[in-house]
């Protein structure tokens, strides 16, 4: 596609819930991130994928958090008995990975509310 | 381990004057560095990287970069501010040594311009 797609934009759920956050990369991009932003605040690393495995999973909160890739495609962030403080923005980039040096793009977030 | 700090969390120019954004970094390798621009209820959008080479790099929206590698900074500068600058900027590092390195991201600095 022309751009990192997330979706939903927005979900609201109810404490205690299970929610599914997808994150479909730009073509070819075989490198994938996931990011939480809570409001006025930076972003917090939380994954990192190199095709369908994860070199880097030490940003995940607790193991209520999982995320899983099919090949160099979708990646689904997975929070299971959402609690209030995980209501966040959370981004999804990804990148070219011939080298290091490729710069990250990134989707426009999904809007995540615990009610 | 890397890190990247912005000390300031808010940055305040009149239009029409040199703007500077500051970010300092840690890696055990060769830096790669990044500033990114968020505006309100918007993604991320990338302004410019060092890699490798000269130490001023020049990037979207007028914006240049100057990295020093024995401050081990990388502030980002404009030299004539515009109201249409105000934003969040976000600096961001990555260990260019490291085959399974993350993107790591500072804290963030509110850019506001005032007319």
């Amino acid at each position: 596609g022309a751009g990192v797609s997330q979706s939903p934009s927005n979900k609201v759920t109810e404490k205690g819930k299970d929610v599914e956050l997808r994150c479909d990369p730009i073509s070819g991009h075989t490198a994938l991130y996931w990011y939480r932003q809570r409001l006025g605040q930076g972003l917090e690393f939380l994954i990192y994928f190199q095709g369908n495995s994860a070199p880097d999973k030490s940003g995940l909160p607790s193991d209520r958090f999982s995320a899983e890739r099919t090949g160099e495609s979708v990646s689904t962030l997975t929070i299971q008995r959402t609690q209030q403080e995980d209501s966040a923005v959370y981004l999804c980039a990804s990148s070219l990975e011939r080298s290091r040096s490729t710069e990250a793009f990134f989707g426009q977030g999904t809007r995540l509310t615990v009610v | 381990a890397q890190s990247v700090a912005q000390p300031e969390d808010q940055v305040n120019v009149a239009e029409g004057n040199p703007l500077t954004v500051k970010c300092t970094y840690s890696v055990s390798g060769n830096p790669y560095l990044f500033w990114y621009v968020q505006y309100p209820n918007r993604g991320l959008q990338f302004l410019l990287k060092y890699i490798t080479g000269d130490n001023l790099v020049k990037g979207s929206y007028g914006f240049e970069a100057e990295f020093n590698k024995s401050q081990t900074s990388f502030h980002l500068k404009k030299p004539s501010a515009l109201v249409s600058d105000s934003a969040l900027y976000f600096c961001a590092v990555r260990d260019g040594y490291s085959s399974a390195s993350k993107i790591i991201f500072g804290s963030g600095t509110r850019l506001s311009i005032r007319p």
